[in-house]
């Protein structure tokens, strides 16, 4: 089966420009993560959805941070303005339900802010 | 929430066993996890254990103790292609989200 993809694999931009990442999940899988790795940290949940609902968004800056599914499938993050901080990779991930312990990462979109 | 500690590096030569400790703090989880991320790749799903005692996948095995609030991953018959970070995570039973640890590297020199 195809993996979750991801898109751009690596954008620079400057501090209070804007960014938007693009994922698209196994199909089937009505479970969708975003997470946030900065370099040498583990990966940090931003948002989660079943279907096209949040589940959970309690640790997304959404001063600057938004994130949608529509339609239950491809999911879009957006960060505007970026910040200094903001540089990280940001892994897209998906499951079968939400209460499954295995998650199906992409290869993750490599954001550097200058 | 939860906070999970891991070692943050360990350094192993090829054919050795390495264990990555992992203890946690948490209100209630589900069970605990290992994902193995190579530089620059995504992380994959190793392991899970949803209930105390040993889960052995080939090389790898994972251990879990909820008495003790810890759990650890053993890699044997270490090989090059082992050097790579592995992440513990637990989903919590309050708030549904997996967590994550900061993360181990492991080294495998030959």
């Amino acid at each position: 089966e195809a993996g979750v993809a991801q898109s751009p694999r690596y954008k620079i931009i400057e501090k209070r420009q804007s960014v938007a990442f693009w994922c698209n999940p196994i199909s089937g899988h009505a479970t969708l993560y975003w997470y946030q790795q900065i370099l040498g940290q583990g990966p940090k949940l931003l948002i989660q959805f079943q279907n096209n609902g949040v589940v959970d968004d309690s640790q997304l800056p959404k001063d600057r941070f938004s994130a949608e599914r529509l339609k239950g499938v491809d999911s879009t993050l957006k960060i505007q303005p970026a910040k200094l901080e903001d540089s990280a990779v940001y892994l897209c991930a998906s499951s079968l339900e939400g209460g499954a312990n295995v998650l199906t990462f992409g290869a993750g979109s490599r954001l550097t802010v200058l | 929430g939860q906070s999970l500690e891991q070692p943050s590096e360990v350094t192993a030569v090829e054919g050795a066993i390495v264990q990555i400790n992992c203890t946690y703090q948490t209100s209630g989880f589900y069970g605990l996890s290992w994902y193995q991320q190579h530089d620059g790749g995504a992380p994959t799903f190793l392991s899970y254990n949803g209930l105390d005692g040993l889960e052995e996948t080939g090389r790898f095995s994972s251990f879990l103790s909820r008495s003790d609030s810890y759990g650890y991953l053993l890699l044997q018959e270490l090989q090059m292609k082992d050097s790579a970070s592995y992440f513990c995570a637990v989903r919590g039973l309050l708030d549904y989200k997996l967590s994550f640890g900061a993360g181990t590297t492991v080294t495998v020199r030959a």
